[in-house]
């Protein structure tokens, strides 16, 4: 059966510190990836999706990036936290080019940025 | 017109009770709705789905109406107990020429349930 696993769960940053958070799928191959962020009490906001191993898309301009080194990982980076940043972040996949449109998600990362 | 709209912001429901969640949309190119149930502190899981060529899907205590020529559709909790308090995201999604699905949520619907 297919997991996914995301780390850590909670993290709090000084303001201008870096950031790295990873993500891994097992048991499926070439899954597409997403990173997603919600505010508190709003809803999921699509940062980053992937298709493939160094294919990154953005959907939104930002002080992050993402980066698949492998087939299912998953990272997302700043080289310097905004206040502004903090959130719940979740990754998520899905099966490539399939009918099954599902969409799995990880247990998240709250990070607060003070 | 990629914008799903999702109404309440917030229900109260006592146990035993109906809950109804609302959805909107406006692109037509969307071809599957799914829903998802939120606790505190966890990810999204995917609660039941449902495809536009169906007006309705009933599993268990859950079922999804789907109206397509209003472009809504909505999701239903019979007798709603107090473990179904959590958050709910309506969602629509299309098959993007390049990759598998591109997904829109809906901003949420905090749900309690009252013993």
């Amino acid at each position: 059966s297919q997991t996914i696993h995301q780390w850590p769960a909670t993290l709090v940053q000084p303001v201008g510190s870096p950031l790295s958070l990873e993500c891994t799928v097992e048991g499926t191959s070439n899954p597409n990836l997403y990173w997603y962020r919600q505010a508190a009490g709003r809803g999921l906001q699509l940062l980053f999706y992937s298709v493939g191993i160094g294919q990154i898309s953005s959907e939104v301009p930002q002080n992050l990036s993402a980066s698949r080194p492998q087939d299912r990982q998953f990272i997302l980076s700043s080289k310097k936290l905004l206040l502004s940043d903090s959130g719940f972040y979740l990754c998520a996949w899905s099966v490539f080019g399939g009918t099954n449109e599902k969409l799995f998600f990880g247990s998240g990362t709250q990070l607060s940025v003070l | 017109q990629q914008q799903v709209k999702q109404s309440p912001q917030s229900l109260i429901v006592q146990k035993g009770g109906i809950s109804i969640i609302n959805c909107a949309y406006e692109n037509t190119a969307f071809d599957y709705f799914p829903w998802y149930q939120q606790f505190p502190g966890k990810g999204p899981a995917l609660l039941i789905a449902i495809r536009p060529d169906v007006s309705e899907k009933k599993e268990g205590r859950f079922t999804i109406s789907f109206n397509k020529s209003a472009k809504q559709f909505s999701l239903h909790i019979m007798d709603s107990q107090p473990g179904d308090s959590a958050t709910y995201f309506c969602a629509a999604s299309m098959k993007k020429s390049n990759y598998g699905q591109n997904f829109v949520f809906g901003p949420g619907t905090r749900l309690s349930v009252l013993p």
